[in-house]
C-alpha cells in the first residue's frame, strides 16, 4: 500500500465508450502524474499537474483528457480509444521540489476492444 | 536528464547479495541517481537515491563511484519477492515548484532463484 489508490484496477471498454480512471492520494503531495506502460515498453510520462495546474502534456492524443480538481485527486477521461491504447495506466504523486520520492498507484489495466 | 545503461537481465540465488550495475557516464554535477523497481504488473516502488555519497536504507545500499559515472544497487540478501525490473534513473534536483519527472528506461529484470 503506497498511499496512492487507483480505480478501477481493470477496465475493458469498447472503442465508442467513454470511461474515466480515478487516482487519489492523501499523502499531502502537490504534484500528480499519469504514466502509460504498454507491453514490452518503458513507462511513458503522459501528464503532470502541479498544484492542480497542468504543467506538462507529452504530446498525448486528445482522446485522453486529464482532470485535476484538487491536489488529492486526478482523473483520466477516455473516449473513442483505439486497441493500441490498451496498456497499464499508472498514477503517481510527489511533493514538488527537493528530492523526495514519487509514490505510484497499482495501476489500471485497460483493454480496448 | 542523463541517460543510463543497465544490463537487460540478471539472476541471483536466494539469500545471496544481488548487485545491479548502472552506467551514467554523462551525469552532471547536480543530478541524482534514483533506483525504483517494478514487480510484475504493479506500480513502480522507490528504493533509494543518492548524489555522491554511498547510501543505505532498510531495502538496499547504493554505491556511487567517485567520478559518479556509475553506480551499483545492492540487495544484501535477495528473496524470491525481490524478483522485479529494477530501474536506474538520473534526475536533476528539483527546485522550488518544479515537478518530479522520472524518465524510465528498460531497466534490469532481476530473477531471484530458489
Amino acid at each position: 500500500e503506497t498511499g496512492v489508490t487507483q480505480t478501477p484496477r481493470h477496465l475493458v471498454m469498447g472503442m465508442t465508450n467513454k470511461k474515466s480512471l480515478k487516482c487519489e492520494q492523501h499523502l499531502g503531495h502537490n504534484a500528480m502524474y499519469w504514466y502509460k506502460q504498454s507491453a514490452k515498453k518503458p513507462l511513458e510520462l503522459m501528464f503532470v499537474y502541479n498544484f492542480k495546474e497542468q504543467t506538462e502534456n507529452n504530446s498525448v492524443p486528445s482522446r485522453f483528457s486529464p482532470e485535476c480538481p484538487n491536489s488529492s485527486h486526478l482523473f483520466l477521461h477516455l473516449h473513442t480509444l483505439q486497441p493500441e491504447d490498451s496498456a497499464l495506466y499508472l498514477c503517481a504523486s510527489s511533493l514538488t521540489g527537493g528530492n523526495t520520492e514519487a509514490f505510484f498507484g497499482q495501476g489500471t489495466r485497460l483493454t480496448v476492444v | 536528464d542523463a541517460k543510463t545503461t543497465q544490463p537487460t537481465s540478471m539472476d541471483c540465488a536466494e539469500g545471496r547479495a544481488a548487485n545491479l550495475p548502472c552506467n551514467h557516464s554523462t551525469i552532471s554535477g547536480n543530478e541524482y541517481v534514483y533506483w525504483y523497481r517494478q514487480i510484475h504488473s504493479q506500480g513502480p516502488q522507490y528504493i533509494i537515491h543518492g548524489l555522491k555519497n554511498n547510501e543505505t536504507n532498510e531495502m538496499a545500499s547504493l554505491i556511487i563511484t567517485e567520478d559518479r559515472k556509475s553506480s551499483t544497487l545492492i540487495l544484501p540478501h535477495a528473496t524470491l519477492r525481490d524478483t522485479a525490473v529494477y530501474y536506474c534513473i538520473v534526475r536533476l534536483w528539483a527546485s522550488g515548484g518544479s515537478n518530479y519527472k522520472l524518465t524510465f528506461g528498460k531497466g534490469t529484470l532481476l530473477t531471484v532463484n530458489p
